[in-house]
C-alpha cells in the first residue's frame, strides 16, 4: 500500500514552452501533496505544499507564476512548469499524505512519488 | 525554525561491516518524528526507519537501527552486516506536527566490496 506515482518519468522540452507533471496516490487519498526539488547530488528542497481544493503554499522564493500547483482532487495533484527555462531541469519529486488517522503508520509520514527528470533545451 | 544536520557528506564501508551515519537536529517541539530516508540511484526516496520523539525505545528495522539521543538532539543510524544494496544517499529528517518535512544534507554511503 501507499503507493505514489508520477508522469513523466522524464520529459524534455524545448525553452519556453510548458510542461505538466502529474502526481497521483494510487490507493489512498492524499488530503495533503508536497513538491520538491533536487538538485544533483543535494538534498530535497521543498518547493510547495497544496491541499485538496484550496490554494497552494509557496515557499520562500519560489516563483507562484512559473510553478503552477493544482490539487484538484484527493489523488491528484500537478506541478505545471510555465515558460520553462534551461535553468529549470532539474529532478522533481512528489509525496503525498494520507488523512489523519490512517490505522497504519504515522498520519504524517510522506509517501514519495518515483520522481520526474525534466530537461529544458 | 527547525534544522536538521548531517555531518558527513560521504561514508564508506566494507561490505559485511558496520556503520554509523550521523544526524543532529534543533527543533523547540517535544513532539515530533524523525526519519531515515534512502535514495538509491533510481532516486526513489525510501523509508528505512521512524522514531517518534516520545518513545525512549530505539526503533530497529532488521539490519537497521537507530541511536535516538533526545537531550543531545542526536539521531544515528546504524547499519549492521552492510550489503552492496546499502549504497546510496541517506537523509535524515525530522516533522512535527503537520508541517513539512525538513531534511538534511545527506550523507552518500559507499558499499567496498
Amino acid at each position: 500500500g501507499a503507493v505514489v506515482s508520477q508522469h513523466p518519468s522524464r520529459v524534455i522540452c524545448k525553452s519556453g514552452t510548458s510542461v505538466k507533471i502529474e502526481c497521483r496516490s494510487l490507493d489512498f487519498q492524499a488530503t495533503t501533496m508536497f513538491w520538491y526539488r533536487q538538485f544533483p547530488k543535494k538534498s530535497l528542497m521543498l518547493m510547495a505544499t497544496s491541499n485538496e481544493g484550496s490554494k497552494a503554499t509557496y515557499e520562500q522564493g519560489v516563483e507562484k507564476d512559473k510553478f503552477l500547483i493544482n490539487h484538484a482532487s484527493l489523488t491528484l495533484s500537478t506541478l505545471t512548469v510555465t515558460s520553462a527555462h534551461p535553468e529549470d531541469s532539474s529532478f522533481y519529486i512528489c509525496s503525498a499524505r494520507d488523512r489523519p488517522g490512517r490505522v497504519t503508520g504515522s498520519s504524517y509520514e510522506q509517501y514519495f512519488g518515483p520522481g520526474t527528470r525534466l530537461t529544458v533545451t | 525554525a527547525q534544522t536538521v544536520t548531517q555531518s558527513q557528506p560521504e561514508m564508506s564501508v566494507q561490505e559485511a561491516e558496520t556503520v554509523t551515519l550521523s544526524c543532529t537536529y534543533d527543533t523547540s517541539e517535544s513532539d515530533y518524528y524523525l526519519f531515515w530516508y534512502k535514495q538509491p540511484p533510481s532516486r526513489q526516496m525510501i523509508l528505512v526507519i521512524r522514531q517518534e520523539a516520545y518513545k525512549q525505545q530505539n526503533a530497529t528495522e532488521n539490519r537497521f537501527s537507530v541511536n535516538f539521543q533526545k537531550a543531545a538532539k542526536s539521531f544515528s543510524l546504524k547499519i549492521s552486516d552492510s550489503q552492496l544494496g546499502d549504497a546510496a544517499m541517506y537523509f535524515c529528517a525530522l516533522i512535527q506536527g503537520a508541517q513539512k518535512l525538513v531534511f538534511g544534507q545527506g550523507t552518500r554511503l559507499t558499499i567496498n566490496p
